[in-house]
């Protein structure tokens, strides 16, 4: 069953504005959460992360919001640029296991010029 | 910078062949892992080893096989390559329960 979910497949945004990608997981146990970008033949690259004792976390264009009562997280990218173009894993942690990282299945995000 | 290096960028097989990708992290980390990432299904956990010689199923272990020898290698093995295998594979390490850091991966094209 999957915890975490992406539930857009893909986004179009135009270069300039603001980009929203969004996350929902079903597990309370759930304390750390991690953005992951990903270009076409390449490994994912961390992006930012936020704790569950936060609800935001703010990296230059990158923000990442924490709802814990709504189990959902949201990446806002201000100013969107055309070099964004990827896709974006949204990735649950739980505990301190050695595999306790859940990843959803990806937005794909187009930036039009 | 951590760096995880996989061994090939691309790969072809033949169906029934045994195939093996090779990772190797520089940064002493005890934990590493295999993925594979198709389309509209994310990154879904093969294996995962925490220590040398030590190893853990994943979400899809099932046609494969790990071997983790020495702390800084971590091999996937496809005992005999099929069609549904065709994927990209990713490897990555992590210290603890930090952040994890992906290779390149390793598109592998089964025909």
């Amino acid at each position: 069953d999957q915890q975490v979910k992406q539930n857009s497949p893909s986004l179009s945004v135009q270069e300039g504005r603001i980009s929203i990608l969004n996350c929902d997981y079903t597990n309370s146990m759930f304390d750390y959460f991690l953005w992951y970008k990903k270009y076409p033949a390449e490994g994912p690259t961390f992006l930012i992360s936020i704790s569950s004792i936060k609800d935001k976390n703010e990296d230059g264009r990158f923000t990442v919001f924490l709802n814990k009562s709504a189990k959902h997280l949201s990446l806002h990218i201000v100013p969107s640029q055309p070099g964004d173009s990827a896709v974006y894993f949204c990735a649950a942690s739980a505990g301190t296991g050695a595999n306790n990282l859940f990843f959803g299945t990806g937005t794909r995000l187009t930036v039009i010029p | 910078d951590v760096k995880v290096t996989q061994s090939s960028r691309y790969l072809v097989k033949r169906t029934g062949e045994k195939v093996f990708l090779e990772c190797v992290q520089d940064m002493d980390h005890e934990n590493m892992f295999w993925y594979r990432q198709d389309p509209g299904l994310g990154l879904r956990l093969i294996y995962f080893s925490y220590d040398v010689k030590m190893k853990e199923k994943g979400d899809i272990p099932e046609g494969y096989s790990v071997s983790r020898e020495k702390k800084e290698r971590f091999s996937l093995i496809l005992e005999s390559a099929s069609t549904n295998q065709t994927s990209m594979y990713l490897c990555a390490s992590r210290i603890g329960s930090g952040k994890l850091f992906f290779g390149s991966g390793t598109q592998l094209s089964v025909l």
